[in-house]
């Protein structure tokens, strides 16, 4: 069991431009979160799927954002036409829906800077 | 619907104790407490489901009342390694699994 990873871990980019992280689960967790934080502010849910399969996604999240999880089991982020408003870290979280009330474990994090 | 905590922030020096708060408006099927540290992904400390249950992890230990929709995070004998900020997050949903985090609250354990 190695943990969830993401990568990159940072990332720089300029108004406008595309950008696409990855999150690696815990092996054989079914279940993979997205979550967006902020400095100051605790983890705010954008998206989750269950094996492939995208069961929910935050209003919040505009049509810039858009998230797959192809095989079920890494999964990526892209975010078109960023925005300054879109800097903050990007938090992954796997879980097991075996397990009682699905802990989520965290990555470490994409901290994303549009200038 | 984001769950309040409080206090905000917290200042012990080792050895005290400290205790944090988690209130939801919504009633809550799970309470998911968590420490980050700066710069640092968030750490999963403990959960609690609806029944009241009280949970301990060495010195810290956690409560649910489902009646109050309150759920509180107890440190004991803190250390410096219990510095960060606290999140709780509830689960009002027994499906999604999805947490809806408090605004956090920071405690800095001094010598």
């Amino acid at each position: 069991d190695t943990g969830v990873s993401q990568n990159p871990r940072h990332k720089i980019t300029k108004r406008g431009q595309n950008v696409t992280f990855r999150c690696d689960p815990i092996s054989e967790h079914n279940r993979l979160y997205w979550y967006r934080q902020t400095l100051g502010q605790g983890p705010e849910f954008l998206t989750y799927f269950q094996n492939e399969a995208q069961l929910e996604k935050s209003r919040l999240l505009s049509d810039r954002f858009s998230a797959e999880r192809p095989k079920g089991s890494f999964s990526t982020l892209e975010i078109q036409r960023t925005e300054q408003g879109d800097s903050a870290m990007y938090l992954c979280a796997s879980s097991s829906r075996l397990a009682p009330s699905d802990t989520q474990y965290f990555g470490p994090g994409t901290r994303l800077t549009v200038l | 619907q984001q769950p309040v905590q409080s206090p905000q922030a917290v200042i012990l020096r080792e050895g005290e104790d400290a205790v944090i708060n988690c209130s939801s408006s919504k009633a809550l099927y799970s309470v998911h407490w968590y420490r980050q540290k700066h710069g640092e992904a968030p750490v999963f400390l403990m959960i609690l489901l609806k029944g009241g249950e009280q949970k301990g992890h060495e010195k810290i230990s956690a409560s649910f009342n489902e009646k109050k929709q309150q759920s509180s995070l107890y440190l004991t004998a803190s250390q410096l390694s219990y510095s960060g900020t606290y999140f709780c997050g509830t689960d009002t949903s027994s499906n999604t699994g999805k947490l809806i985090f408090g605004q956090g609250t920071t405690l800095q354990v001094k010598p």
